[in-house]
């Protein structure tokens, strides 16, 4: 069984700060891993989708990378905003030949401070 | 604009009553999923479905039900069985296992 584990839980750094969330996975045969942000009352925004194959991937200021080996996954986010301040979820697929059975790990919820 | 359209957005549970939440996709995408989120707690799959008129239980599907009868959309309905089901409900697709998951806006489920 899966199990996603995100740190830290809570994260508050004044903008401008570079910053990395951290996520880990416990089976490392996944095909992929995603990262979502989540705003309050709101859906999940997907950011970064990183196929196993693939150890890294950019969107402007993110940047995700992977080690299956190391069953880690993480989260950098250059010179942080106020909008930057959301819940940040990782997910890793449930293992086996699931389809698309993701498990999430709890969130780290960041607050960028002007 | 292609998404996922949850309805609606705040949505009320009397005892013993049956609601239903609707989910519809534009994206051409195979598979429908259906997520419950509780403050603390990360998300947990309730069902998915990868094919019209197929669908899997998921982690926590007791108290719920679903149908897959377009490939656009995957009602999730909350029965009289379920006994804790205030919650934040999400719909997700995918164009395949491999793709990654786009949500919906979700729907506020709480109980009168």
């Amino acid at each position: 069984k899966q199990e996603v584990t995100q740190i830290p839980a809570a994260l508050s750094v004044p903008e401008g700060e570079n910053l990395v969330l951290n996520c880990s996975f416990t089976d490392s045969a996944i095909y992929n891993l995603q990262w979502f942000r989540q705003d309050p009352g709101k859906g999940l925004t997907s950011l970064l989708l990183i196929q196993s194959s693939q150890r890294e991937q950019t969107s402007g200021r993110l940047n995700a990378s992977l080690d299956k080996s190391s069953g880690r996954s993480t989260l950098y986010i250059a010179a942080s905003q106020p909008g930057d301040s959301a819940t940040y979820l990782c997910a890793a697929p449930a293992g086996g030949t699931s389809y698309g059975k993701l498990t999430f790990g709890q969130g780290t919820i960041l607050t960028v401070h002007p | 604009d292609g998404g996922i359209t949850q309805s609606p957005k705040y949505l009320f549970r009397k005892e013993g009553q049956n609601v239903t939440l609707s989910c519809e996709q534009n994206l051409n995408h195979d598979a429908m999923y259906w997520y419950r989120q509780d403050p603390g707690q990360g998300l947990r799959l309730i069902y998915y479905s990868q094919i019209v008129n197929d669908f899997q239980k998921g982690d926590i599907a007791e108290g719920y039900s679903v149908s897959r009868e377009k490939k656009e959309s995957f009602p999730l309905t909350v029965t009289s069985a379920q006994k804790n089901p205030t919650a934040f409900y999400l719909c997700a697709s995918s164009i395949s296992y491999r793709g990654g998951l786009f949500f919906g806006s979700g729907t506020q489920l709480s109980v009168l």
